[in-house]
Parts: structure tokens; sequence; C-alpha cells
């Protein structure tokens, strides 16, 4: 029952945005948009979250499209240590988190 | 600062041995989740304790797998008669409340070898 639409794989050069798509058309109102990664051997880790506004923080910035049908999420300057499997995850503000199979971005030097 | 801490880190164990896996999530945590992922797949969510209560227990596969967290913090996740399917990296992520913006602080898992 995966409620989003990644990638299976992107590559990014090192130094360079890493723009990450996201389908989920099927969202309903009270569903927020999450990302999450992990790292090789890591627990995932919490990047951003949105529910219809854009939103930036110290890590990346997350796209909302007007309709809430789909989202990217950028990092403005890939590094090596960006390489992981990324998360794109909607869920209403209070519950567990569903993950699906993410996009598995290597960053190249 | 003590993150979510999960032991041991790794558990190797025989076809129908009993199994258990402890989560010390970060202090003043009242929220507690369990996954589980199995090689090349995403986390697959398991339970989810709110204080000292189980909220969602939906993702428990069948009966020999259960969890406790009896005062609301370290968290106890008990598999019996262990089978070789049941080898993945069981992580457990720890939040605020499960009422917060939604930021679950994870473990760095316990692998679960059955041979």
């Amino acid at each position: 029952d995966a409620k989003t639409t990644q990638p299976t794989s992107m590559d990014c050069a090192e130094g360079r945005a890493a723009n990450l798509p996201c389908n989920h058309s099927t969202i309903s109102g009270n569903e927020y948009v999450y990302w999450y990664r992990q790292i090789h051997s890591q627990g995932p880790q919490y990047i951003i979250h949105g529910l219809k506004n854009n939103e930036t923080n110290e890590m990346a910035s997350l796209i909302i499209t007007e309709d809430r049908k789909s989202s990217t999420l950028i990092l403005p300057h890939a590094t090596l240590r960006d390489t992981a499997v990324y998360y794109c995850i909607v869920r209403p503000h209070t519950g567990k988190l569903i993950f699906g199979q993410g996009t598995t971005l290597q960053v190249k030097p | 600062g003590a993150g979510v801490s999960q032991t041991p880190s790794n558990k190797v164990t025989e076809k129908g041995k009993y199994v258990e896996l402890r989560c010390d999530p970060i202090s003043g945590h009242t929220a507690l989740y369990w996954y589980r992922q199995s090689l090349g797949q995403g986390p697959e969510f398991l339970i989810y304790f709110q204080g000292t209560g189980a909220a969602d227990d939906s993702g428990l596969p069948n009966d020999r797998f259960f969890a406790v967290r009896p005062e609301g913090s370290v968290s106890t996740l008990k598999i019996q008669r262990t089978e070789r399917g049941d080898s993945a990296v069981y992580l457990c992520a720890s939040s605020p409340t499960g009422r917060d913006t939604g930021e679950l602080f994870f473990g760095e898992g316990s692998r679960l070898t059955v041979l």
C-alpha cells in the first residue's frame, strides 16, 4: 500500500544540486510529506517535512507542488557523504512512518 | 547527548531459539517504534508505543513476535521460535511525543541472523 513513487536510483555530480522527485498523487489533506535518508549500515535520518508550503533547513529544501501531488527534495551542493537511500513518506501528523523502497542516490566525484 | 541505543548490535542464533532485542530510547521520549529491515528493502513497521502501551501493533507479523515497554522507557522486542526468515536488521526509533513534528530518531539497529 505504498503511497509514494520514487525513482529507484539517481546519480549526481559532487558539488551540484541533487533533485529527488516523489509522486504522491493520493495524498490526503491532513498528510504531511516527510523525507528521510539512510546511509549504508546506519539507521534512517530525518531530513525535512512539509504540508503545503515549501520548506528549507540546513540540510535541504522541500518543494511541494500546489496540488500537493508531487514534491522534490533538493540537496543544494551534494557531497560524497550524501550518498544514501532517500525515502519520501506521506503521513498524518501523528503515527507510524511507512517506508517504501526509496531512491538510491549516488554522488560521484 | 546519547541517541537511541540498541543491544545487541549483532545476534546469531539457531532456528527455533528465543531472542530478545533491547532498545534504550532518548531520555524523555514518550513514543517508541520498532521496525525491521531486510536486505535491499525499506524499513517495515512492526509496533509503536505511546508511553507504556502499544498504540499500534498492526505490523507484528505473527504471534511469535511480542514487544514490551513496562516503564515507558526501555523496550524489548521478543521473538519466539525464530525462523530463518526472521533474519533482518531490527531498528528502534523514538520521538518526544507521538504528536510532534514527526522527527523519529533511529538507532543503529540490531542485526539478527537465524541459522
